[in-house]
């Protein structure tokens, strides 16, 4: 079945490390974007990418970094320079120009400790 | 400017009533709408989206949603809420290229 796959589900990360959490797609979708969900503030965008090679930042993008080398895959690095980088990550796909909102993976959970 | 309000933070209801969450919108043009379903620690799945046409829209697990122009709004109803309803809701907005605006959430909880 197409769908997105987030890993790990959980993650804990020591202060002062980078972090890799992985977003893959098969939906053959072209646009791919992470979330950050903190509770009672919904979903802030991070960095969306609409094709191979090129992506954008979004509202929330100092401590992030992310790549689009392949058009299923979109990792996001959180950095050390993220002061708050404990949260709930999103990765969601779209067709673009579609009409079929997006789809969601799972999330992954990031604590700091 | 656009964006999307969603004015109840958190709605409790008793099992068997029925539910409306509101979603009020600001955009150029009418916009595609949509609304999602989060259940904790899970992602986002849609629950039905609207683009043209009738503005009485169907969704999946007995849900439906008005679009109203003249109220710029897109409310999500089920009329016999259920205990596995309880969720955090989203509306959406956007159209074609454009990124989804999505409100903040409303957080339903069922009673029995």
């Amino acid at each position: 079945d197409g769908g997105i796959t987030q890993s790990p589900k959980y993650l804990f990360r020591k202060e002062g490390q980078n972090v890799t959490l992985s977003c893959e797609q098969n939906l053959n979708h072209d646009a791919m974007y992470w979330y950050r969900q903190d509770p009672g503030q919904g979903l802030r965008l991070i960095y969306y990418s609409q094709i191979v090679n090129d992506f954008q930042k979004g509202d929330i993008a100092e401590g992030y970094s992310v790549s689009r080398e392949k058009k299923e895959s979109f990792p996001l690095t959180v950095t050390s320079a993220q002061k708050n980088p404990t949260a709930f990550y999103l990765c969601a796909s779209s067709i673009v120009g579609g009409n079929y909102g997006y789809t969601f993976g799972s999330g992954t959970r990031l604590t700091v400790v | 400017a656009q964006s999307v309000t969603q004015p109840d933070i958190h709605i409790t209801v008793s099992e068997g009533a029925s539910l409306e969450l509101r979603c009020n919108y600001s955009y150029g043009a009418t916009p595609y709408l949509f609304w999602y379903v989060q259940s904790p620690g899970q992602g986002l799945q849609l629950l039905l989206k609207y683009f043209s046409g009738d503005t009485l829209v169907q969704g999946i697990k007995g849900f439906e949603a008005e679009f109203k122009r003249s109220q710029s709004s897109f409310n999500l109803r089920k009329p016999s809420v259920h205990w596995s309803d309880a969720a955090e809701y989203f509306c959406a907005v956007g159209r074609n290229t454009d990124k989804l605006i999505f409100g903040t959430g409303t957080r339903l909880q069922v009673f029995p």
